[in-house]
């Protein structure tokens, strides 16, 4: 089936707005996870989501920035009045959760917040 | 807590020849799995190669194969034959229990002819 997908590809906001993003996983796939990529950096963990259970927050910045996911299905990642430094590439990759830990992550293209 | 080191941040190799990139962790876990992600210019990321510690064996993946060294800590990978293709950039990543991915800052790596 197809890979994971993520909407808009490119998002432009001025500071104070609220923006979303969208991530739609690989259909099965249990695991969903939100990163953030800053210019020239490596990624950095935001959240993630597994099933039913409460999901990991503890990679988001501020309580600007919060995540929602529908089952095992689309999820929104919302950042409250944004701000210059928000500006990012955000990623989203899912996985199918083994028991062990260790599971393959697919990343989808982006997302390129710009923040004026 | 885990952390990734990356401490090339460009390489260079010309076509059909061979490249190491350099890849140094540390984690206070017993079970842990360590990737390398290829990102091009088109944003996604496309996993390169996977290895589980617990193995002793090298990962190898056509072209691309790993060298593991646990006691160091040390995940270097390997591209044999390099191609225009290969030209990225490149991540290592690490992973427990807690399934979450620790990146490090990635090499840029340039394929000349």
């Amino acid at each position: 089936g197809a890979g994971v997908s993520q909407s808009p590809s490119n998002k432009v906001t001025e500071k104070g707005k609220d923006v979303e993003l969208r991530c739609d996983p690989i259909s099965g796939h249990t695991a969903l996870y939100w990163y953030r990529q800053r210019l020239g950096q490596g990624l950095e963990f935001l959240i993630y989501f597994q099933g039913n259970s409460a999901p990991d927050k503890s990679g988001l910045p501020s309580d600007r920035f919060s995540a929602e996911r529908t089952g095992e299905s689309v999820s929104t990642l919302t950042i409250q009045r944004t701000q210059q430094e928000d500006s990012a590439v955000y990623l989203c990759a899912s996985s199918f959760r083994l028991a062990g830990g260790g599971d393959t992550q697919y990343f989808g293209p982006g997302t390129r917040l710009t923040v004026l | 807590a885990q952390t990734v080191t990356q401490s090339q941040p460009e390489m260079s190799v010309q076509e059909a020849e061979t490249v190491t990139l350099s890849c140094t962790y540390d984690t206070s876990e017993s079970d842990y799995y360590l990737f390398w992600y290829k990102q091009p210019p088109s944003r996604q990321m496309i996993l390169v190669i996977r290895q589980e510690a617990y193995k002793q064996q090298n990962a190898t993946e056509n072209r691309f194969s790993v060298n593991f060294q646990k006691a160091a800590k040390s995940f270097s990978l390997k591209i044999s034959d390099s191609q225009l293709g290969d030209a990225a950039m490149y991540f290592c990543a690490l992973t427990g229990t807690a399934s979450k991915l620790t990146f490090g800052t990635g090499t840029r790596l340039q394929v000349t002819l």
